[in-house]
């Protein structure tokens, strides 16, 4: 089975502090995501990557960085929090390869909530 | 980004009656994924359709996907308790990109 883990389940920080949210998956996968989910508005894209180093951004990237050293692994960072980032922040990741089944899916972690005070 | 728009936000259901949600785009869609997020869980991949007029059934579960593919829908029979959850459709992309809809939340009475 796909697992994808991040660093914390909760996560409480003050404004202005730099945070780091740590995503991890073992399938090997190319593509990583980083999502925020809020009432009402659904999951919303920050950014993606589909291979080490790489990053694109999402729909909503404003007050967001991304960090993808090793494939495994991608780090979501806010510079400077603030209260509009406290949310649910999920990440989530997929194979590369489309048209075959079971790999055009997305996997998510359990989700990590951030509140920014 | 190109939107996808579902209804109803919410909808509360007595256990044993229907439910369906619905997923509309103004643009053609490729294909059509459906989510379920159980209360505190994360969202888990259901189904996901690509032919006009498709109709997948799970059990409970009918999907169905517009002929001119530009709607979706997912109709439970005779929900339980345990279909308690929000339900999302999301659009998939290039580099498996999804874009959501913005999900409905389903509450059973039992």
């Amino acid at each position: 089975d796909v697992k994808v883990t991040q660093s914390s389940r909760y996560l409480v920080k003050r404004t202005g502090e730099k945070v780091f949210l740590e995503c991890v998956q073992d399938m090997d996968h190319e593509n990583m995501f980083w999502y925020r989910q809020d009432p009402g508005l659904g999951l919303r894209l920050i950014y993606f990557s589909y291979d080490v180093k790489m990053k694109e951004k999402g729909d909503i990237p404003e007050g967001y960085s991304v960090s993808r050293e090793k494939k495994e692994r991608f780090s979501l960072i806010l510079e400077s929090a603030s209260t509009n980032q406290t949310s649910m922040y999920l990440c989530a990741s997929s194979s590369a390869f489309q048209g075959l089944a079971g790999r055009e899916t997305q996997y998510f972690g359990p989700g990590t909530r951030l509140l920014v005070l | 980004g190109q939107q996808v728009m579902q209804i109803p936000q919410y909808q509360h259901v007595q256990e044993g009656e229907d439910f369906t949600t619905y997923c509309n785009s103004s643009t053609t869609l490729s294909n059509i994924q459906w989510y379920k997020q159980r209360p505190g869980g994360h969202p888990v991949f259901l189904i996901q359709l690509v032919k006009s007029g498709e109709v997948k059934k799970q059990k409970r579960l009918t999907f169905q996907f517009g002929e001119a593919k530009k709607n979706s829908s997912l109709h439970i029979t005779a929900t339980q308790t345990t279909d308690v959850g929000t339900y999302f459709c999301a659009r998939r992309g290039a580099g498996n990109m999804l874009t959501f809809g913005g999900g409905t939340r389903l509450m059973v009475k039992p």
